[in-house]
């Protein structure tokens, strides 16, 4: 069954620093997503994409976040200058046409920021 | 606003006794309502979705508007659906799903 790819798992950068976090969706799909989950709090939405631009951002995704579909299979999260609180599992889902078709979630990508 | 609300944080049922793990929402529109779960060392995955309205692993979970519940059922536990449990909530025209703290459910010998 087809998943949804994250690299890498683990992320440890020094605050101030950017980091990139990688996706592979599922090759057919055309929404993607990424969520993330500080420790022994809630998955937060962060950002829906859809044909080629944002279709929903949330209060958390500020200028110092974006995302990008450069290449046709990548998606890419990309923090400016990441802080201490930015530290949490960033998960990548992505789902294909029509309403009712399921999110696909990656195993996630858990950055640290020192 | 809206949100999500898994009461319990930990339930531990033993094998073969019922379980039902608790979700209330708060949303004045129409909802579309998940289960998700994640088992240990895996990724989150869609149990179950209040309009498909169908029993997955033995599992079901009913949509009531009058409680604003969305409860997750199961007659008869086993070892195997001991992982951690999600509520979420879509609202009316949206992408994002709103999700629940999470129960982490244990099953007993």
């Amino acid at each position: 069954e087809p998943e949804v790819t994250q690299t890498p798992s683990h992320q440890v950068t020094q605050m101030g620093q950017e980091v990139i976090l990688r996706c592979v969706p599922i090759s057919n799909h055309l929404y993607f997503y990424w969520y993330r989950q500080i420790l022994g709090q809630k998955v937060e939405f962060l950002v829906s994409f859809y044909n080629n631009e944002i279709s929903e951002k949330s209060e958390i995704f500020d200028d110092q976040f974006s995302v990008e579909r450069p290449d046709g299979s990548n998606f890419t999260l990309k923090i400016r200058s990441t802080k201490l609180e930015d530290s949490a599992m960033y998960f990548c889902a992505s789902r294909g046409q029509g309403r009712n078709s399921p999110l696909h979630f990656g195993n996630g990508t858990r950055l640290t920021v020192t | 606003a809206q949100r999500v609300t898994q009461p319990e944080k930990l339930l531990s049922v033993f094998k073969g006794a019922p379980v039902e793990l608790k979700c209330n929402y708060s949303y004045s529109g129409s909802p579309e309502l998940f289960w998700y779960v994640q088992y240990s060392r895996q990724r989150l995955q869609l149990l179950l979705r209040h309009i498909s309205r169908e029993s997955i692993k033995g599992f079901t979970a009913d949509l009531n508007k009058g409680e604003t519940s969305f409860h997750l059922k199961k007659p008869f536990a086993q070892e195997e659906d001991s992982a951690m449990y999600y509520c979420a909530l879509r609202l009316q025209g949206a992408q994002k799903l709103v999700f629940g703290q999470g129960t982490r459910l244990t099953i007993n010998p």
